[in-house]
């Protein structure tokens, strides 16, 4: 079946503007994550839904940061006024449960210049 | 977080057998053993779990040895594109810890043509 999808692909924006990054998880899943992975670096959690809540917001670097999911499906991460240092890969990820395994997007690279 | 230990990288032969070894001497009994790799530029990806009992899939085994303080994933036949960066990680069944996920360094296995 079809996979966790993210887009766009890549990014690449002006520092200060604001960005969107869409992840579409797979059907059925309730659960979805979102993580940043700098360069050569490991996950870093940002945000858990369950359903359309975010029990876990504690991973989001700062107040430009926001994520949202609705119909317990598409969520979307924004980024305002976007720096230099949010420059990153970010990945998406779906599972049917927080306990199960998690199933990762292919990642929208975020490049702010 | 320092809850497993891999060795940095290995090389395999095409067609061989991969056994990648991971210490986790301090697991509690409620935590998994957990298996992803991340292909270079792509998102993770799931590739075993389990607690106690030796498991195995479409993908490769995981072997827990009895005292569950190390493990070894075995890839049976490894392919050029089995070459990716592999995680081993221990997580609990609750808690934030259970959907967080953290890496490590990981193991870069290289398999040679």
């Amino acid at each position: 079946g079809a996979g966790v999808s993210q887009s766009p692909s890549n990014k690449v924006t002006e520092k200060g503007k604001d960005v969107e990054l869409r992840c579409d998880p797979i059907s059925g899943h309730t659960a979805l994550y979102w993580y940043r992975q700098r360069l050569g670096q490991g996950l870093e959690f940002l945000i858990y839904f369950q359903g359309n809540s975010a029990p876990d917001k504690s991973g989001l670097p700062s107040d430009r940061f926001s994520a949202e999911r609705t119909g317990e499906s598409v969520s979307t991460l924004t980024i305002q006024r976007t720096q230099q240092e949010d420059s990153a890969v970010y990945l998406c990820a779906s599972s049917p449960d927080r306990r199960n395994e998690q199933y990762f997007g292919p990642g929208t690279r975020l490049t702010v210049t | 977080d320092a809850k497993t230990t891999q060795p940095p990288s290995m090389d395999c032969a095409e067609g061989r057998a991969a056994n990648l070894p991971c210490n986790h001497s301090t697991i509690s009994g409620n935590e998994y053993v957990y298996w992803y790799r991340q292909i270079h530029s792509q998102g993770p990806q799931y590739i075993i779990h389990g607690l106690k009992n030796n498991e195995t899939n479409e993908m490769a085994s995981l072997i827990i040895t009895e005292d569950r303080k190390s493990s070894t994933l075995i890839l049976p036949h490894a392919t050029l594109r089995d070459t990716a960066v592999y995680y081993c990680i221990v997580r609990p069944q609750s808690g934030a810890g259970s959907y967080q996920l953290t890496f490590g360094k990981g193991t870069k296995l290289s398999v040679i043509p």
